[in-house]
């Protein structure tokens, strides 16, 4: 079965530091991974995706993942956070097998402080 | 391009109501996903539709049930309606099924 774990509720950081959302995942064959962030009262907004090739993947605002495929992980990460990037954000993986069912995380609240 | 459009965005219901949320993909999109979001909770699948044929369905009750139209629009229907049931619906769409979802701001049900 598939599965997505976000083992921090809240990630805190300073304005100006890198930051860095954890996802590992459980899925059978290769997935389809993606990134989500939601503001609120919002609905969510694409971030980025990683389906094959390089394990890092650029995405939209500055933010990026690194896929490692040994730890069956996609973490997220910007190398310098803005007060702006304060949201919860979501990790989602989709495999190959199983029909298109895409699985969500809990969600990892971002609090950037200034 | 306008993005995906759900409505109505809120909608207070009782307990053994029926409720019908709507949804609108972006042009040219032909699957439509339906999500519940309870507070607090990252968002459960319910159905996935593509061409106008269920592709998938989470783990809900039979309660729960959807169609997509020609024009590739969806309804999503709860019948009965529990106190559980009170969430932020979200729909998405994508190109084909599979492929990135687009959502939309979704509709707030609450059920009293």
């Amino acid at each position: 079965a598939q599965s997505v774990a976000q083992p921090e509720d809240q990630v805190n950081v300073a304005e100006g530091n890198p930051l860095t959302v954890k996802c590992t995942y459980s899925v059978s064959g290769n997935p389809y991974l993606f990134w989500y962030v939601q503001y609120p009262n919002r609905g969510l907004q694409f971030l980025l995706k990683y389906i094959t090739g390089d394990n890092l993947v650029k995405g939209s605002y500055g933010f990026e993942a690194e896929f490692n495929k040994s730890q069956t992980s996609f973490h997220l990460k910007k190398p310098s956070a803005l007060v702006s990037d304060s949201a919860l954000y979501f990790c989602a993986v989709r495999g190959l097998t199983g029909g298109f069912k895409t699985i969500f995380g809990a969600g990892t609240r971002l609090f950037v402080k200034a | 391009d306008t993005g995906v459009t759900q409505s109505p965005t809120h909608l207070i219901k009782t307990r053994g109501q029926q409720v019908t949320l709507r949804c609108s993909p972006i042009s040219g999109h032909k699957s439509v996903s339906w999500y519940q979001q309870v507070l607090g909770q990252g968002p459960q699948f319910i159905f996935q539709y593509y061409e106008k044929e269920e592709r998938g369905r989470g783990n809900f009750p039979d309660r729960f049930s959807a169609r997509q139209f020609p024009n590739y629009s969806s309804e999503l229907n709860v019948n009965a309606l529990l106190l559980g049931d009170s969430a932020l619906y979200l729909c998405a769409s994508s190109l084909v099924a599979g492929e990135t979802q687009y959502f939309g701001p979704g509709t707030r049900l609450l059920v009293l």
